[in-house]
Formats: C-alpha cells, structure tokens, sequence
C-alpha cells in the first residue's frame, strides 16, 4: 500500500450504532487529519494530530471520537451519529515542523470514507 | 479567522482551451502558503500548485499556472490546453506560516467540454 488508504471506502449506519474510521499512511509522515466534507461547503477541518498528540479540535461534537495510537494510523469513532452527520470523511497526512516554524509541506489526502446515517 | 472564497461553483471550457478560476481570501496575516487542489470525480485530491505569500513570482507548474496578487488577497488558477482528465472539483486553500491547519474554499467543479 501506498500514500493514505482509509477504510471502509462506504458505510451505512443507524443513529444508534457504533462504528469507526480508519486511515493509515504510509508516508512516513508525522501529522495526520480528519476532515468533513459535504456538499456545496468548504472541508472543514475536524482533528489535527502531531507527533501524536491531538492539536486542533475543531469544535467537533463528542459523538465523533479520534484515536492516533502512532504516527501512522488514525481513527475515527463514531456514535449515536445524526443523519446530518452524513458525508465524506477525508483523512490526510502531512510531515511538519516544530510548532511555530514554516511549514510549507503539502498535504496528502486519502479516498475518503462515503458515511451514510440512516 | 482566515476565510477563502471561490465565488464560481461551476466553470466549463472547450478542450484545448484556457481557463481561469477565481480565489480571493481574507487574512490579516503577511506569511502564508496558497495552495489548488483537484479532486477528479470519486478520487483522491491532489495538490496541483502551491504559492509562498513572501515570492512575488507567480507559480507554474507545466499547464498550470497562478495569478498571486498579494494586495488584492487574490489566487487564481490558469490552466492551458485543457484536457479532458482536468475534469475536477477545484479547491483553493490557505495556511498560516507555522500552523498546519489548512482552510479551504466551497470549490470549482470544472467540465472539460470535448
């Protein structure tokens, strides 16, 4: 495998289930992200990880739960999710510098996962 | 907050022809990265071209270009000879000098027309 693989690639679930999204890269990168996407709106920004350690929350609801166990993989899990919830997940990886340096690295983006909350 | 505003949600030129497609974004920032992404239809994105806020010369990347107009917080993507594989939502996105957070625009959907 290479570049960002997310799994799975489709998912349909009910407003009770217990699901979870994964991405793994295999860039060797040390930042990974997760990302909405929905249509006609900007992606928007949900979780950042560097070096493992969780950077950005984007005002995410609780029901949408991240887990980066090392630098390579990253999850997403989800629960008691809303139909509005329904949407492109997009993971990404980028290699950064320390906070606070430029950093004008692109980043790499995986197939997404189609989620569809019946 | 940083916003970037793609006011054309679709474009469509004739094969073999040049298009240009519109980003201007708002930042009180003066170090930054500008960047075009392409998501071709039920694929991954892919970054087409990226531009340092500090270079004044415009970047080219082989049938891809940009118009930076620092002052006019202005972005826009020329692509010549366009082929039928440019087909794609478009994105437009800016970050900060020292942040990885990336913000994007609502995107282009272009239609090469044969």
């Amino acid at each position: 495998e290479t570049g960002v693989t997310q799994t799975p690639r489709h998912l349909v679930m009910g407003m009770t289930n217990k699901k979870s999204l994964k991405c793994e890269q295999h860039l060797g990168h040390n930042a990974m992200y997760w990302y909405k996407q929905s249509a006609k709106k900007p992606l928007e920004l949900m979780f950042v990880y560097n070096f493992k350690e969780q950077t950005e929350n984007n005002s995410v609801p609780s029901r949408f739960s991240p887990e980066c166990p090392n630098s390579s993989h990253l999850f997403l899990h989800l629960h008691t999710l809303q139909p509005e919830d329904s949407a492109l997940y997009l993971c990404a990886s980028s290699q950064e510098g320390l906070a606070g340096l430029s950093s004008y690295n692109e980043q790499f983006f995986g197939p997404g996962t189609r989620l569809t909350v019946l | 907050a940083q916003t970037v505003t793609q006011s054309q949600p679709e474009m469509s030129v004739q094969e073999a022809e040049t298009v240009t497609l519109s980003c201007t974004y708002d930042t009180s920032e003066s170090d930054y990265y500008l960047f075009w992404y392409k998501q071709p239809p039920s694929r991954q994105m892919i970054l087409v071209i990226r531009q340092e806020a500090y270079k004044q010369q415009n970047a080219t990347e082989n049938r891809f270009s940009v118009n930076f107009q620092k002052a006019a917080k202005s972005f826009s993507l020329k692509i010549s000879d366009s082929q039928l594989g440019d087909a794609a939502m478009y994105f437009c996105a800016y970050k900060d000098f020292g942040n990885e957070k990336l913000t994007f625009g609502t995107g282009t959907r272009l239609t090469i027309i044969p």
